[in-house]
């Protein structure tokens, strides 16, 4: 099993929308809507902020969305602000295994 | 609300095994929503998935470590433990607990996410 594939870094300015891309294969991402997205400050625990593809869990704002097509997941960061920075790593259930992917770190300009 | 707690020492010696514990405090370990979860992170690095234990002990392990883990569940404590057998520096890294969130309705099971965390206890391995 590999690790999913996300860009190391994504950059954007205040009030910007940036897209995080996650990209697995036909046995996970493709295979199933078991695609989450965790969002992890310094020092901190990993947050839940997506599951199942597009549904976000209470608490969550409405600025973070997901989608998936084919063997790619992305979440999308609207009305980016100072306290989106941080490290955001997309998941995707596999037949009885877990896949992360290798982690993107968001920055506010 | 529910909260994950890991303890175990944080310095295990090469070849030997690393011990943790998770205590779920604020409901119950037999919930039939959740899978209860280990996974680490290397320092500087990204998240790896261990495995995960339901109440009734079932288990399923990240293939690459299935050969050195064991998962084991005491419900009378609500606690679940992570053992890791013949650790190397390599293993060196932050272990969180997690609650795995699943639905399941007859014979299909929904797997949406890990929606608690441990805040994660860091192990080193050294002689």
């Amino acid at each position: 099993q590999s690790a999913l594939t996300q860009p190391a870094s994504v950059s954007g300015s205040p009030g910007q929308s940036i897209t995080i891309s996650c990209t697995g294969t036909s046995s996970d991402v493709g295979g199933y809507n078991y695609v989450s997205w965790y969002q992890q400050h310094p020092g901190k625990a990993p947050k839940l902020m997506i599951y199942e593809v597009s549904n976000r869990p209470s608490g969550v704002s409405t600025r973070f969305s997901g989608s998936k097509s084919g063997n790619t997941a992305s979440l999308t960061i609207s009305g980016l602000q100072a306290e989106d920075e941080a490290d955001y790593y997309c998941s995707s259930y596999t037949y009885g295994s877990v896949l992360f992917g290798g982690g993107t770190k968001v920055t506010v300009l | 609300q529910v909260q994950l707690q890991e303890s175990g020492p944080g310095l295990v010696k090469p070849s030997q095994t690393l011990s943790l514990t998770c205590t779920v405090s604020g409901g119950s370990i037999r919930s039939h929503s959740y899978y209860w979860s280990w996974i680490r992170q290397h320092p500087g690095k990204g998240l790896e998935w261990i495995g995960y234990v339901y109440h009734s002990g079932s288990t399923y392990y990240n293939p690459s470590l299935k050969s050195r883990v064991d998962i084991l569940v005491d419900t009378s404590k609500n606690q679940f433990s992570l053992k890791l057998n013949s650790v190397t520096a390599a293993d060196t890294a932050v272990y969180y607990c997690a609650r795995f969130w699943v639905g399941i309705t007859g014979t299909k099971t929904y797997f949406y996410g890990m929606d608690v965390w441990g805040q994660g206890t860091t192990v080193t391995v050294s002689s």
